[in-house]
């Protein structure tokens, strides 16, 4: 299986906003209802902040957001906060192996 | 809450062996895949391993295949994997997570380094 394609880097200054992508095939996001997206301050463990393409799960803030067109997954981020500040990773199941594959990630900065 | 807890992690030399552990709190164990994801120290995630909840489907990525081993015991609400013939290239921080096709609770990661 073969990594996600995420931008490196995306930034924006606070209060706007700023959307990411994730790039697969049809064998991945393109196939399935399953990309997810999770956020990872520096020494920190992952922490899921969308699943199933646009679903938030409790606690997360409506400020972000996902969806997905044909093989590419989007993640946004509206009214960006200092705190957004993070790496963030999207993730798709890839079929019956079951070992979903990850993006290569996109280091955020709140400008 | 829920809580998972790896450890096991450490220095080992190349060819050498570890097991790490994995326990859970919070939440019945028995119900829930689980999964095993590394990270090198400052990449990406990689999925390593998969288990259902009775462990009768497992899954590897292919880069470690015939190396390492994930097993469950129920009883004791705790996830393993254990890591032979070890490369420098499998050192990274090892996570156990909950797998529900995404990954919605993650331990804290155990790091393991492999360096002569």
């Amino acid at each position: 299986q073969s990594a996600l394609t995420q931008p490196p880097s995306a930034s924006g200054s606070p209060g706007q906003s700023v959307t990411i992508s994730c790039t697969g095939t049809s064998s991945d996001v393109g196939g399935y209802k399953y990309v997810s997206w999770y956020q990872q301050h520096p020494g920190k463990a992952p922490k899921l902040m969308i699943y199933e393409v646009s679903k938030r799960p409790s606690g997360v803030p409506d400020r972000f957001s996902g969806s997905k067109s044909g093989n590419t997954a989007s993640l946004t981020v509206s009214g960006l906060q200092a705190e957004d500040e993070a790496d963030y990773y999207c993730s798709s199941y890839a079929g019956s192996n079951n070992l979903k594959v990850f993006g290569g990630g996109t280091k955020l900065t709140v400008l | 809450q829920v809580q998972l807890v790896e450890s096991g992690g450490g220095l080992v030399k190349p060819g050498g062996s570890l097991r790490l552990s994995c326990v859970a709190s919070g939440f019945t164990f028995s119900d829930y895949y689980m999964s095993w994801i590394r990270q090198v120290p400052g990449k990406g995630l990689e999925c390593v391993s998969f288990i259902t909840t009775s462990g009768t489907n497992i899954n590897y990525v292919d880069s470690v295949k015939g190396r390492f081993t994930i097993s469950r015991d129920n009883a004791k609400n705790s996830l393993f994997l254990e890591m032979n013939s070890l490369r420098a290239e499998d050192t990274a921080v090892y996570y156990c997570a909950r797998d529900q096709i995404h990954f919605d609770y993650w331990g804290r990661g155990t790091l393991v380094t492999v360096s002569s």
